[in-house]
């Protein structure tokens, strides 16, 4: 079974404040690590993505992964109203055809 | 630019109905995908395929087929209706450097109730 496991939430952060998300994964064979943003009623679309142990940092978004720990996280800085979304984790197990599998989501609602 | 295109957007189902959802790409990506997403939940992978003429089965294939006849075309058959089936679902596709880098391309969306 190739779980992915995500703090469902909901969270909600005020404005201006750091939001942190946090992914676990059961498959040692995962290589690729993903979060995507999902607006309601709307696609996930990429945000960020991260192959290596260590932080990966891109604008207000820091991606974590920890492969010991089979841990990865999303730190997102200075949250804007804007980043009110499900914010879902992603695994590529590259070994069985590159298929992506997505944890559960967690809501984030970021207050005015 | 049309990039993944599904069809329909709504669907209402009588149980044990059949139907097809129908998904299309124009970016010539070999990799296609299935998900069905129920309410407040993530996405669960139902079939994928590597290229035309090449499928296999994700985490919840029950109930579901698929072909790929065409690079183009991942159409996601649904056999039997049942209420349990009542989800979203969204085909993605993705180029081979898409799959290392993550850049699923989405559908959509089909919005599927089975009464």
């Amino acid at each position: 079974q190739k779980e992915v496991e995500q703090n469902s939430g909901p969270l909600s952060v005020p404005e201006g404040a750091i939001a942190s998300l946090n992914c676990t994964y059961s498959d040692r064979g995962s290589q690729s690590f993903f979060w995507y943003r999902q607006y309601s009623g709307k696609s996930p679309e990429l945000i960020m993505s991260i192959y290596s142990n260590g932080d990966k940092e891109d604008g207000r978004f820091t991606a974590q992964l920890n492969k010991a720990s089979q841990y990865v996280s999303l730190l997102i800085r200075d949250s804007q109203p804007s980043d009110s979304a499900t914010y879902l984790c992603a695994v590529n197990i590259l070994n069985t055809g590159n298929q992506f599998y997505f944890g559960t989501g967690t809501s984030l609602t970021v207050i005015p | 630019n049309a990039g993944v295109t599904q069809t329909p957007k709504f669907r209402i189902l009588k149980i044990g109905q059949s139907m097809t959802l129908q998904c299309a790409q124009d970016m010539n990506h070999n990799y296609m995908y299935w998900y069905r997403q129920d309410p407040g939940m993530g996405l669960k992978l139902i079939y994928y395929s590597v290229g035309a003429g090449i499928t296999d089965k994700g985490e919840v294939p029950n109930g579901y087929n698929v072909s790929r006849s065409t690079t183009e075309d991942f159409p996601l058959r649904l056999e039997l209706a049942a209420p349990s089936q009542t989800s979203v679902y969204f085909c993605a596709s993705s180029s081979p450097q898409g799959v290392v880098t993550g850049e699923l391309f989405f559908g959509e969306g089909s919005r599927l109730t089975v009464l």
